[in-house]
Formats: C-alpha cells, sequence, structure tokens
C-alpha cells in the first residue's frame, strides 16, 4: 500500500510569515498533489506534478508555490500567509496520473494563519 | 461553482440500516466516479469506484448506483455499523481533456449504535 507521509502535522504562523509544507511518498508513484480542504468545498486542487522538476498549476493556485525536489519529495510553499489560508492542507500521491487512477492521501497538516 | 454536488451535508442513521448518500454532477464529460473515505485525523482513502459505462457498483455492504441520463449517483451503506462513521466524498474524472478529478464537498456519516 502507498505511503506518504506530510510534515508537520499542525503549524501556526502569522499574517506575512513563510511556511513550508512537505510531503513524501515512497512509492515510486508518478504523481504528486497538493489540495486544502475546507468545510464546504471539500478537496481543492491547489498545484500538482507527474515528474521531479515539473509543476502544474490546480484549481485554486494563488498565494503558493509548489517544488517537486525529488521524485519522493513535493513542497507546498506560502510565501506571504494570509489568515484565507488557514486550512487543512492534504498530499497525495498517484501511480499513472492518469484515467481512473487512485489517489493515496497523506494524514494532513492543519494550517492556522493568525 | 461547484462541478459535484453532495448532499445531505451530514447523516446520522443507526446501526443497521441503510445509510444513502447523495452525489450529481454537471460535466457530461465525467466518466469514472471514485468515492473516498475519510476519518477523522485521517486522509481520504478509496472506498469504491465505478465507471460511468456501468450502472451499478457492489462491494460488500458498498453499493453504487448511477443514473448516467440523470447525471446522479448514489452510495448505498447497507447494515451500518458505528465504524462506518466517517465523511465520504464522491468525485469525478473527466473522459478527455487534462487530468483533474473534481471532490464533492463531501458527507459526514453518523452511525450510532
Amino acid at each position: 500500500e502507498a505511503a506518504v507521509t506530510q510534515s508537520p502535522r499542525n503549524k501556526v504562523t502569522v499574517t506575512g510569515g513563510n511556511v513550508t509544507l512537505s510531503c513524501r511518498q515512497t512509492n515510486s508513484h508518478n504523481y504528486m498533489y497538493w489540495y486544502r480542504q475546507d468545510t464546504g468545498h471539500g478537496l481543492r486542487l491547489i498545484h500538482y506534478s507527474y515528474g521531479a522538476g515539473n509543476l502544474q498549476i490546480g484549481d485554486v493556485p494563488d498565494g503558493y508555490k509548489a517544488t517537486r525536489t525529488t521524485q519522493e519529495d513535493f513542497f507546498l510553499l506560502l510565501e506571504l500567509a494570509s489568515p484565507s489560508q488557514t486550512s487543512l492542507y492534504f498530499c497525495a500521491s498517484s501511480d499513472a496520473g492518469g484515467r481512473q487512477d487512485t489517489q493515496y492521501f497523506g494524514p494532513g497538516t492543519r494550517l492556522l494563519v493568525l | 461553482q461547484q462541478q459535484v454536488r453532495q448532499s445531505p451535508q451530514s447523516l446520522t442513521v443507526w446501526e443497521g440500516e441503510t445509510a444513502i448518500l447523495n452525489c450529481s454532477y454537471e460535466d457530461s464529460t465525467f466518466n469514472y466516479f471514485p468515492w473516498y473515505q475519510q476519518f477523522p485525523g485521517e486522509g481520504p482513502a478509496l472506498l469504491i469506484s465505478i465507471r460511468s459505462v456501468s450502472d451499478k457498483k457492489e462491494d460488500g455492504r458498498f453499493t453504487i448506483f448511477f443514473n448516467k441520463r440523470e447525471k446522479k449517483l448514489s452510495l448505498h451503506i447497507t447494515d451500518s455499523q458505528p465504524g462506518d462513521s466517517a465523511t465520504y466524498f464522491c468525485a469525478a474524472e473527466p473522459g478527455t481533456g487534462g487530468y483533474k478529478v473534481v471532490f464533492g464537498s463531501g458527507t459526514r456519516l453518523l452511525v450510532s449504535p
């Protein structure tokens, strides 16, 4: 079974602060994703990648940067955090990223921006 | 604008009853519908899925019913157990264009013993 880990699990920062969320998957999956989960909105895709050095824009990318340094590691960067970015963030990975593919999610990072 | 809608937002059933979770979509190109189950403090995990060429998919106590004409589907959980208490997300994937899974806002299910 795919293993996706995230760190930190909880993070508190102030408005304007700099935050990096980390994700690692150990199943050699090609695709990795960053989502945010908010009540009433479900899961919304921020960015995704299909390999090291690749980045694709998702549905809610404003205020977020991402970088895929290796096949295993995918980072989400908030360079000027705002209270609207308070959310629960999930990383996921999938094998082919193509049709009818299963996504494997990490345990999530809860971010609070004061 | 939500492309995938779920109802109800929350649902409470007694142990042993059948829970029915509803989902509808707008984009007729969607042709694959996974349902994810999420327990508190965890990430979502794939529970069951259906392709648009089928009208029913069963896996133990979990069954998806799919109506392509009405763009609706439902997840039925028979003999509900307290351990089924979780949030359930309906998702949809288009059959054409770039890869992008769209998630609904979820239904929170509570099964009371």
